[in-house]
């Protein structure tokens, strides 16, 4: 079974920032949080993990509650290009052996 | 470096003929996994491999379907024989630098 909970959609507007949340109260300490997104019919594309800091890339921010139930991605400036199915995933770092559960269906409203 | 790259892009077979999907993952990754992906499923893990070795198969669904990696560079995933329950969008991906880099998907279709 998957081991993280996600809201079945979203929607978002344009330029407005997309907070997706992922509950993982289920992983244990060592097992990092994973975000992908899929664009249409594309293969997942990696956004960013982490453990226990907020961590941020070029792509968006990850924001992981203290007790590590619960993290949030966040796109600070949403574009129609962010309409996709957005995944978090826990598991450890270097396994690579993920289970995708049914994600986030995230759209960008114009 | 090219990606992961997955031939055919679109595979239309008739039950009971084999299928053979291929994929050379990305240079230097030691792990590749295939996924098959249905809107009934979703996404779900098939096998992966570490240095060529198959680590789990649990996911394979039947003794029809047999997945190789004679090397570093390729690795094969084979349907024998197809039925029409196969039809879906097979991935390749291969792991390093603690990321997954997933292949553009072969759309199977088994008439």
């Amino acid at each position: 079974d998957a081991k993280t909970t996600q809201p079945p959609s979203m929607d978002c507007a344009e330029g407005r920032a997309a907070n997706l949340p992922c509950n993982h109260s289920t992983i244990s300490g060592n097992e990092y949080v994973y975000w992908y997104r899929q664009i249409h019919s594309q293969g997942p594309q990696y956004i960013i993990h982490g453990l226990k800091n907020n961590e941020t890339n070029e792509m968006a921010s990850l924001i992981i509650t203290e007790d590590r139930k619960s993290s949030t991605l966040i796109l600070p400036h949403a574009t129609l290009r962010d309409t996709a199915v957005y995944y978090c995933i826990g598991e450890f770092s270097g396994t690579y052996k993920y289970i995708f559960g049914t994600g986030t269906r995230l759209k960008v409203l114009a | 470096d090219a990606g992961v790259i997955q031939s055919p892009r679109h595979e239309v077979t008739e039950m009971g003929q084999e299928v053979t999907l291929r994929c050379k993952p990305i240079s230097g990754h030691d792990y590749l996994f295939w996924y098959r992906q249905t809107m009934m499923r979703g996404l779900e893990l098939l096998i992966y491999f570490n240095n060529n070795v198959p680590i789990d198969d649990s996911g394979m669904p039947e003794d029809r379907f047999s997945a190789k990696m004679p090397n570093a560079s390729f690795s094969t995933l084979k349907i024998q024989p197809s039925e029409p329950r196969d039809s879906a969008v097979y991935f390749c991906a291969s792991g390093g630098q603690e990321k997954l880099f997933f292949g553009s998907g072969t759309q199977l279709s088994v008439l």
